[in-house]
């Protein structure tokens, strides 16, 4: 997993502020996953992009969260106007066509205060 | 409804003992992969069982895939400190891929 690179590794937002994570997936992969994740518990599928498409949305909140995985830069995974309940580890992971293996960043650690 | 149940949930023993760790479902699937996550760390791919029956080795971990694809185990011989961590499994589920809610391991020295 050394090859997919996500920041910032940690990010402490006030109430109301925006929170903008990112991810850059490994050589060749165009295929990113962003999962989320609370203490000591598994990981909670939130959506799936290939360059410059949304494949699949379903595991997001229809509000305030949006993900775009543009043809040139990382991933950006958006969060508007956070909430204490956004607090979470953010894990971005990503694939070659075709390949059910994924390779996991490091996360983000989103504290709000 | 979990697509994936992980048993048991949390497991704490000795260093040098065995353990097995399950992951069953009432769905079959191509293909189902073990992640190994430690704490502060993105999951680590382990090893991807595609055949029914099939076994793979990894040093001290044994995995195998259930006869008709829907379950499968993990065990570890003569487990290590080193060996703690929060164990997940995980398939692909349409377009997801889809993860049971882990079985933290903490093995004590």
């Amino acid at each position: 997993n050394a090859g997919v690179m996500q920041n910032p590794r940690h990010l402490v937002r006030r109430r109301g502020q925006e929170a903008r994570l990112r991810c850059s997936p490994m050589k060749g992969h165009s295929h990113v996953y962003w999962y989320r994740q609370l203490p000591e518990e598994g990981l909670k599928f939130m959506v799936y992009l290939q360059k410059e498409n949304i494949i699949d949305e379903s595991g997001m909140p229809k509000e305030r969260f949006s993900a775009e995985f543009p043809k040139e830069g990382p991933s950006i995974l958006r969060i508007q106007q956070v909430v204490r309940g956004d607090s979470a580890a953010y894990f971005c992971a990503s694939s070659g066509g075709g390949s059910t293996e994924a390779f996991f960043g490091q996360g983000t650690r989103l504290t709000v205060v | 409804t979990q697509l994936l149940e992980q048993s048991p949930q949390f497991l704490s023993i000795q260093e040098g003992e065995n353990l097995t760790v399950y992951c069953n479902s009432s769905s079959v699937f191509s293909s189902l992969q073990w992640y190994r996550q430690e704490p502060g760390e993105g999951p680590v791919l382990l090893v991807t069982v595609v055949t029914g029956g099939e076994v793979k080795k990894l040093k001290r971990l044994t995995f195998q895939f259930g006869d008709a694809r829907k379950d499968s185990s993990l065990h570890i011989t003569a487990a290590q400190p080193g060996d703690t961590g929060l164990y997940l499994c995980a398939v692909r589920y349409g377009n997801k891929l889809v993860f049971g809610a882990g079985t933290i391991l903490r093995v004590k020295s």
